[in-house]
């Protein structure tokens, strides 16, 4: 039991260039979470899925694409990375209020 | 958006002190959490709070849901090195999202 899993660990970009950040989980939880945190600013959410196929935005979602084709399955996408998008990525998993996160996705955006 | 203030932003202990830290908030939470985090690594939850008045103890750790349900308190005693980290508050206002919102965490150090 992996728990939330995150790919990949670290990723250094150009201004510009794309990627797509990989969150997996195997608790069968129906909801998952993409949160950003920069130094002082604590967690906050850029977009949330309640159930396959479902996504909505949170707090910070601009510059950010989420899909959910697959239950276990939660991806972020910047379609054109910004050095403001500088930052370490977490995603979580609940099934309730209770979140697990992953160990985290460190991005840095040149 | 709602907002957590968490206090105080760091302390610098002993070990073998015992340690206090808080979170406010200017609105009703259903449910508040407490979650750890080491260097390098994602948050990991330490308590769980489902009622106003309620007290829970996990170890070392106790954890209250304020009677106002505005704000919640999480002690440690006899602190210990490895629990050197970044602490953080999380209340969820109910919903069937069940998205959190974060306190801007405490960075604890404990000095040998």
């Amino acid at each position: 039991n992996a728990g939330v899993t995150q790919t990949p660990k670290f990723r250094v970009l150009k201004t510009g260039q794309s990627m797509t950040l990989l969150c997996a989980q195997d608790m069968n939880h129906e909801y998952m979470y993409w949160y950003r945190q920069d130094p002082g600013m604590g967690l906050r959410l850029i977009h949330y899925s309640v159930g396959e196929g479902t996504t909505a935005k949170g707090e910070v979602p601009d510059g950010y694409n989420v899909s959910r084709l697959k239950k276990q399955n939660f991806l972020l996408g910047l379609e054109s990375a910004a050095p403001s998008q500088t930052s370490v990525y977490f995603c979580a998993s609940s099934k309730r209020e209770t979140q697990y996160f992953g160990p985290g996705t460190r991005l840095l955006v040149l | 958006g709602q907002q957590l203030n968490q206090s105080p932003q760091s302390m610098f202990i002993q070990e073998g002190e015992d340690v206090s830290m808080n979170c406010t908030s200017s609105s009703i939470f259903n449910t508040w959490l407490w979650y750890k985090q080491d260097p390098g690594e994602g948050p990991v939850l330490l308590i769980a709070l489902y009622k106003a008045g309620e007290l829970t103890s996990n170890g070392r750790l106790t954890a209250q849901f304020g009677i106002t349900r505005k704000d919640s308190f999480l002690n440690i005693s006899a602190s210990i090195p490895s629990d050197v980290g970044i602490y953080f508050c999380a209340g969820q206002l109910g919903g069937s999202n069940y998205k959190l919102t974060f306190g801007k965490g405490t960075l604890l150090t404990v000095n040998p």
